[in-house]
Parts: C-alpha cells; structure tokens; sequence
C-alpha cells in the first residue's frame, strides 16, 4: 500500500486558473514538505510543516499555499497559474528530528 | 551559485562494474548528508544518511564523507541494470525545519 498519496498524478490547467494539490501521509510522521521539481533545474524546497504549523518557508510568491486540514495531509493550492508554474510536485514527510525524509509519487502539472 | 554540486552529470556502466558519484558543497553549514535515486515516474527514494566522516557500508552502497573538504561519494559495487536511475545528493543545515538541498544529479545507465 502506498505510504504518501498525491493526487492527481498528472494536471493539465490553463493560464489564470487555480489548482489544489493533494497529499496524504500514512507513515505516522508529524512533519511534511513539498518539493517541485522542474526541467534542468534541482528539486527545489518549497514548505515545511509540523503539527500543522509552518516552520519554513522558501517560496518567493504568495500563490503558493500550503493547506493542513488534518496533521496527516498538506495540500498545496496554486493560484494564478503561469506555464513557470509547470513542474512535479512531490510532496515528502519524515519524523521531526530524524533524518530521512520520505516522497510520494508526485503530482506532474502543465499549465498551458 | 549551486550550493549542492554533483559529478559526473551522467555515467555508464557495465552491470557487474562499480558505480560512483560525487557531490561537493560550498556551504560549511551543511552537516548533514543524504543519496537518493529517482526512478522515471517516480518519487525520490532514500538511499542512505551520512553523517560523520568516513565511510558508511549498507549492502552495495558505500558512502563516504569528508566533512573537512565536504565532499560526499557514493560507490554502488556490482550495479545491476535495476540501479538505472537519476541519482542525488542532498544537505541541510540540521536547523530542524527540514529543509534538504539537492544536486542536479547524476544519471546512471547499467548496460547489460
């Protein structure tokens, strides 16, 4: 059974438009990441969250926002679209204090 | 400038043959040290941690790290074409919040 689920796998929107992207962790971690990855570029921090805080965050635009409804999930909203915006989306969790963080599968956008 | 350097960008190898990849940082407050192998399609996925200088052995994988240079190595011994894959290096600081830097990495192609 998959330990982290992100949903969809593969998003297609328009210029403008807004998205939610879906990740849910099933490895009791109280700590959770996104991460983009796009072309020639190294996968890139976004956000941390703990216990459903934010701890950091490295993302230069406000279209960008974290969602933690419940400690297991943070969703990622995406407002005001750009084709920039086109990338994977990998969401990642870990045990605060230890070390190994764990990817899901990812969610590959294209905005157009 | 990059903070998490990879070498070689690409490698082959012949499955049997020893497999290595190198990665250098410039920042001294990076402490702690993680590879990771990407398959196509999937999410990043732990390979191992190093954290002290030296070498760490977990089966086929030897890392090394010396934190005096920080440079970080990793050698896959008797790779098999399964190890095909975007492998990466990663940092953090040990700040707790998490965030890992990653190289560009390095692509691996075993050929039988």
């Amino acid at each position: 059974d998959p330990k982290i689920i992100q949903k969809p796998k593969y998003l297609v929107a328009v210029t403008g438009s807004e998205k939610i992207l879906i990740c849910e962790q099933y490895l009791g971690h109280n700590a959770m990441y996104w991460y983009r990855q796009s072309a020639k570029k190294p996968l890139e921090f976004m956000f941390s969250y703990s216990y459903q805080k934010l701890m950091d965050n490295q993302t230069a635009s406000s279209r960008f926002q974290p969602q933690s409804s419940k400690k297991n999930h943070l969703d990622l909203q995406i407002t005001a679209l750009k084709p920039d915006d086109s990338a994977t989306y990998f969401c990642a969790s870990s045990q605060l204090g230890e070390d190994t963080q764990y990817f899901g599968p990812g969610t590959r956008l294209l905005v157009l | 400038q990059q903070k998490v350097q990879q070498s070689p960008e690409s490698l082959s190898v012949p499955e049997g043959g020893m497999a290595s990849f190198n990665c250098t940082s410039s920042d001294r407050n990076f402490q702690y040290f993680w590879w990771y192998r990407q398959h196509s399609g999937e999410g990043p996925k732990a390979l191992m941690s190093i954290f002290s200088d030296g070498d760490k052995k977990e089966g086929r994988f030897t890392a090394h790290l010396n934190k005096a240079s920080l440079h970080v190595s990793l050698h896959i011994r008797d790779s098999q074409p399964s190890d095909s894959a975007l492998y990466f290096c990663a940092a953090n600081t040990g700040a707790n919040t998490g965030k890992l830097t990653f190289g560009h990495g390095t692509i691996l192609r075993v050929h039988p």
